[in-house]
């Protein structure tokens, strides 16, 4: 494997259910983030993680929580999700948090029914 | 915080045509300016990137031109291919901290046979 992988590619849940998104960085990167790409809107960056330290949650809600367990992994848990969060998820990663040559993951189509 | 304008949300042009994407930012500290592209179903590819200490750099059909005092840069695709088709995303950074890479809507890149 190389790059940024994420699991699943696509996921379907219900507003109780209880999930995680799964990312992992192959480049030897120490910072990595999760954005949501909604249709007809930019790139919303949601957490960024640097040597395994949060360092902002930009007013994320509290349904959605990350974890970093170490510089290569990095989840996102999801619990009571709105339909709203419809969206692609995407991982990245970079060296430091100099955001040159940031590498995107394929992404995590999620639905929320 | 940064904000970055994106022109043409659509942009159709016949093969072997050029095509001119504008981008323009709003931090006068912003100075690094990434450009990707993303194809159905995957996540965003790093296809160029600029400094804000180049007004011009190039690689192939592709090259990127930033005017810092206007606070204005572009994407441009010589010869363009089928396979050039795609959605098109500018980015701005001013370098670290917590805010990652500021987006703009994205250009639909559609290319004629």
């Amino acid at each position: 494997e190389t790059g940024v992988t994420q699991t699943p590619r696509h996921l379907v849940m219900g507003m109780t259910n209880k999930k995680s998104l799964k990312c992992e960085q192959h480049l030897g990167h120490n910072a990595m983030y999760w954005y949501k790409q909604s249709a007809k809107k930019p790139l919303e960056l949601m957490f960024v993680y640097s040597l395994e330290e949060r360092v902002e949650n930009n007013s994320v809600p509290s349904r959605f929580s990350p974890e970093c367990p170490n510089s290569s992994h990095l989840f996102l848990h999801l619990h009571t999700l709105q339909p709203e969060d419809s969206a692609l998820y995407l991982c990245a990663s970079s060296q430091g948090m100099d955001r040159e040559n940031t590498y995107f993951g394929p992404g995590t189509r999620l639905t929320v029914t | 915080g940064e904000n970055v304008e994106q022109h043409p949300s659509t942009l159709s042009v016949q093969e072997g045509d050029s095509a001119v994407i504008k981008c323009t930012y709003s931090d006068s500290a912003s100075n690094y300016f990434p450009w990707y592209k993303q194809e159905l179903g995957k996540g965003p590819q790093l296809i160029i990137d600029i400094r804000s200490n180049v007004g011009e750099k190039k690689d192939q059909r592709i090259a990127v031109t930033l005017n810092k005092t206007a606070k204005h840069f572009s994407l441009h695709i010589t010869e363009t291919q089928p396979e050039d088709s795609a959605v098109y995303f500018c980015a701005a950074d001013s370098g670290g901290g917590a805010d990652g890479l500021t987006f703009g809507k994205g250009t639909h890149l559609i290319i004629q046979p």
